[in-house]
């Protein structure tokens, strides 16, 4: 079963607004780490967030993670057409030699 | 750098064939990894190497083989191919497997009639 669970599964919003997705597991984990999937394509890693870390930035992204309520959220801000793709979380745990484990992802399409 | 290759994009197959999906990186990463995804269940873990020699079962690895004889290639076997295993195949590396950024292939995209 998947570790990583998006919400919303998807989401459709205009240019210039934000788009906000969630994710959660289930599991303890040391770090939890976002992709993008453009359509065809194979998936491109975005950002990592440690377990230790309560928020990254990068660019227009930023990542929060609630080891407490076991969740992330993505924030992408001021969207453009080309932020359209799917978005995966994907977990890390146990020691550096383990698996991780993506979520089902969640398809955002930014209108122009 | 090319990253990471995977060959062939597209194949057609008939149930019972076997074939052989490449995967190659040039990266000098040590773990590789073979996922599956299919509409709607995300990526799924299908066997991973964390180095030369070295190959381990992941979530879903009825019916397909791996070998790893070298750092740079990890090529995954279809042994008797079956329509349940038409998917998009993705091949990643990385230096370490759960702390470190996943590099993705571009995919090959199956289909067993």
């Amino acid at each position: 079963s998947q570790q990583g669970e998006e919400d919303p599964q998807a989401l459709s919003i205009q240019e210039g607004e934000n788009a906000t997705m969630n994710c959660s597991y289930k599991t303890s984990i040391n770090n939890l780490q976002w992709y993008r999937q453009n359509s065809g394509r194979g998936l491109v890693h975005l950002i990592l967030i440690r377990s230790n870390e309560r928020e990254k930035h990068s660019g227009r992204l930023r990542v929060t993670l609630d080891t407490s309520k076991k969740s992330s959220s993505l924030l992408i801000t001021a969207s453009r057409a080309a932020d359209t793709a799917s978005y995966f979380c994907a977990t890390g745990a146990g020691t550096s030699g383990s698996r991780l484990t993506f979520g089902e992802g969640t398809q955002l399409t930014v209108n122009p | 750098n090319a990253g990471v290759t995977q060959t062939p994009k597209f194949q057609v197959l008939k149930t019972g064939q076997s074939m052989t999906l490449q995967c190659a990186q040039d990266m000098n990463h040590e773990y590789m990894s073979w996922y599956r995804q299919d509409p709607g269940m995300g990526l799924r873990l299908i066997h991973y190497s964390v180095g030369a020699g070295i190959t381990d079962q992941g979530e879903v690895p009825n019916g397909y083989n791996v070998s790893r004889s070298t750092t740079e290639d990890f090529p995954l076997r279809l042994l008797s191919a079956a329509p349940s295993q038409t998917s998009v195949y993705f091949c990643a590396s990385s230096y370490r497997v759960n702390d470190q950024p996943q590099h993705f292939g571009d995919g090959t995209r199956l289909s067993i009639l």
